[in-house]
């Protein structure tokens, strides 16, 4: 079946303007997890969702951060007042819930906030 | 917490050389350990899957050992083709949900 998709692919933005990013995992994935990459940073958990629910939203790095997720499916996560440290890669990645299952990702959005 | 470093940071090798790159984690105590590979301005391909009870898994030319105890793994690739030239990435599954990453061995394979 398909795999984690993810939109938009890139996306430039002002400093100060919100965004959204948008993943949608491999259907029947039940957890749904958002990672950070960036230069020097490394790979960086932000949060896991568990069906609808967010039990872990411990690597969020502000309060500017949030994210959703609907119908055990789609997820979207907000960036408000994007800042110059905001920009990076943002990944997605869906597995099966349990934890023993292995982590599937998307490809990725580049945000470049100016 | 949870630290994973991976070792060496940039490697490079003529054609069908083998070649090991290693992964170690301060916390033994693992659901799994994931090792991935990434492209230039590309997402996470998942190579191999190692539950912490399992020693070792392969696929192709690919061998991934896991030694909990130690808190060690290792990815053995055979053969080496240019085509495997990318970042592979280890990353270990602690507690909850998380994955926690090393960073990454950049492999480059000459012709």
């Amino acid at each position: 079946g398909a795999g984690v998709s993810q939109s938009p692919s890139n996306k430039v933005t002002e400093k100060g303007k919100d965004v959204e990013l948008r993943c949608d995992p491999i259907s029947g994935h039940t957890a749904l997890y958002w990672y950070r990459q960036s230069l020097g940073q490394g790979l960086e958990f932000l949060i896991y969702f568990q069906g609808n629910s967010a039990p872990d939203k411990s690597g969020l790095p502000s309060d500017r951060f949030s994210a959703e997720r609907t119908g055990g499916s789609v997820s979207t996560l907000t960036i408000q007042r994007t800042q110059q440290e905001d920009s990076a890669v943002y990944l997605c990645a869906s597995s099966l819930g349990d934890r023993l299952g292995e982590q599937y990702f998307g490809p990725g959005t580049r945000l470049t906030v100016t | 917490k949870q630290e994973v470093t991976q070792i060496p940071a940039a490697l490079s090798v003529p054609e069908g050389e083998n070649l090991v790159l290693n992964c170690s984690f301060t916390d033994s105590a693992i659901y799994n350990l994931q090792w991935f590979r990434q492209d230039p301005g590309k997402g996470l391909t998942s190579l191999l899957l190692i539950q912490s009870s399992q020693r070792e898994q392969t696929s192709g030319r690919l061998n991934a050992s896991l030694d909990k105890s130690s808190g060690r793994s290792t990815l053995y690739i055979a053969a080496s083709q240019p085509g495997d030239s990318a970042t592979y990435l280890c990353a270990v599954k602690t507690s909850g949900s998380r994955l926690t990453f090393g960073e990454g061995t950049q492999l480059t394979v000459n012709p």
